[in-house]
């Protein structure tokens, strides 16, 4: 299974731009790079996900290097709401074909006003 | 749009007692469902997992057990409830194995 390391904490100021590191340096050539975030009491919440290319939503742009041994997650104008743990996760599959997501530890992102 | 609920968001329960904790997913078919335990300060464990119905996949043998009588309903059961059985109880539903996953707002168990 393909592990990943985040630092462990970070902080922002709002309206700056969060960047999030994760390093998989073990990444298989099919596995995704997926980012969820958990604000405490809650289930995660989906983010954003990739494969090689960099990736945009609504919600944040995900850079994955030409490597695929690291990437970042991109909060463009973190707002206090944006406080959450960050999980970087790569798609583990299971042997009957279901994905099964292997939660690290995470990055705690607090947003300071 | 998809929506996926669960129920009861907390539940206190004595050593020994059964369990039934149920998620139903709404604005889907034939999803992939998931039950995950999420232990105080640490990551989440899947548990079990569904391509169907009537199929039910285990990721780790334990005290619980999963259904899934109906396409888009998952519960999650035990007949007798361990002090090891607490944590947060994710259930959570894909489009396929390569979508990705949607998390229900959990369920927290104590058991006392």
């Amino acid at each position: 299974d393909a592990k990943t390391t985040q630092p462990p904490s970070m902080d922002c100021a709002e309206g700056r731009a969060a960047n999030l590191p994760c390093n998989h340096s073990t990444i298989s050539g099919n596995e995704y790079v997926y980012w969820y975030r958990q604000i405490h009491s809650q289930g995660p919440q989906y983010i954003i996900h990739g494969l090689k290319n960099n990736e945009t939503n609504e919600m944040a742009s995900l850079i994955i290097t030409e490597d695929r041994k690291s990437s970042t997650l991109i909060l463009p104008h973190a707002t206090l709401r944006d406080t959450a743990v960050y999980y970087c996760i790569v798609r583990v599959a299971t042997l009957q074909g279901a994905q099964k997501l292997v939660f690290g530890q995470g990055t705690r992102l607090t947003i300071n006003p | 749009s998809q929506t996926i609920h669960q129920w009861p968001a907390t539940l206190v329960q004595p050593v020994g007692s059964p369990l039934s904790l149920e998620c139903t997913v709404e604005g889907t078919s034939n999803p992939n469902l998931y039950w995950y335990r999420q232990a105080a300060g640490r990551g989440l464990q899947l548990l079990f997992y569904s391509v169907g119905i009537g199929q039910i996949s285990s990721e780790v043998p334990q005290n619980l057990s999963a259904s899934r009588p109906q396409d888009r309903q998952f519960i999650l059961s035990s007949k007798k409830l361990l002090l090891s059985d607490s944590g947060f109880y994710l259930c959570a539903w894909a489009w396929t194995v390569d979508q990705p996953q949607h998390f229900g707002d959990g369920t927290r168990l104590s058991i006392l």
